[in-house]
């Protein structure tokens, strides 16, 4: 069956610049989780879904981040006033029920601030 | 708060044995999770550990002992393709918090 999927799996942006990166699970996952990751780091979490509601969201790092999935299924992580620091792999990963021990990743989405 | 600590960097044969060990502190600990990652990949699950002891997963197997807050994965039969990095993640209430990786190199 298809992965989790990502799109844009690049983008470039100005600082200052609105972005949103879209995030696709697989198929019956209730589960979804936004991560940040840094060349030579792992991934940071950021935030996670049960279904629709953001059952934890203590790893945004400030209010220009936020993220939706308004119908249980697709995600959008949306960032505001984009930042150079910002620049990152964002990945994407679901899960069955609340099995977050064994996530399923998607490709990610590589972005540029300049 | 929560800290794991990996070896940044380890290089083993190819047909060798290599052990990649994870020491953490953390509240809330629910269990150990092994991740797979190429160069530009996306991380991939190999093992989890919520009980003391070894897990074997063909090729691969994963150790955990709670009471010294340390877990390790075992590699054996190295094959060229096992280049990659390698994360450890705490579990805890309901996400994975992961450690900074191990990237193996396999040599001829």
């Amino acid at each position: 069956g298809a992965g989790v999927s990502q799109t844009p799996s690049n983008k470039v942006t100005e600082k200052g610049k609105y972005v949103e990166l879209r995030c696709d699970p697989i198929s019956g996952h209730t589960a979804l989780y936004w991560y940040r990751q840094s060349l030579g780091q792992g991934p940071e979490f950021l935030i996670y879904f049960q279904g629709t509601g953001a059952a934890d969201d203590s790893g945004l790092p400030n209010d220009r981040f936020f993220a939706v999935r308004p119908e249980g299924s697709v995600s959008t992580l949306k960032i505001q006033r984009t930042e150079r620091g910002d620049s990152a792999v964002y990945l994407c990963a679901s899960s069955l029920g609340d099995a977050y021990n064994e996530q399923f990743f998607g490709p990610g989405t590589r972005l540029t601030v300049l | 708060g929560q800290s794991l600590e990996q070896p940044s960097e380890v290089t083993a044969v190819e047909g060798a044995i290599v052990q990649i060990n994870c020491t953490y502190q953390t509240s809330g600990f629910y269990g150990l999770s092994w991740y797979q990652q190429h160069d530009g990949g996306a991380p991939t699950f190999l093992s989890y550990n919520a009980l003391d002891g070894l897990e074997e997963t063909g090729r691969f197997s994963s150790f955990l002992s709670r009471s010294d807050s340390y877990g390790y994965l075992l590699l054996q039969e190295l094959q060229m393709k096992d280049s990659a990095s390698y994360f450890c993640a705490v579990a805890g209430a309901n996400n994975l918090f992961f450690g900074t990786g191990t990237r193996l190199t396999v040599i001829p």
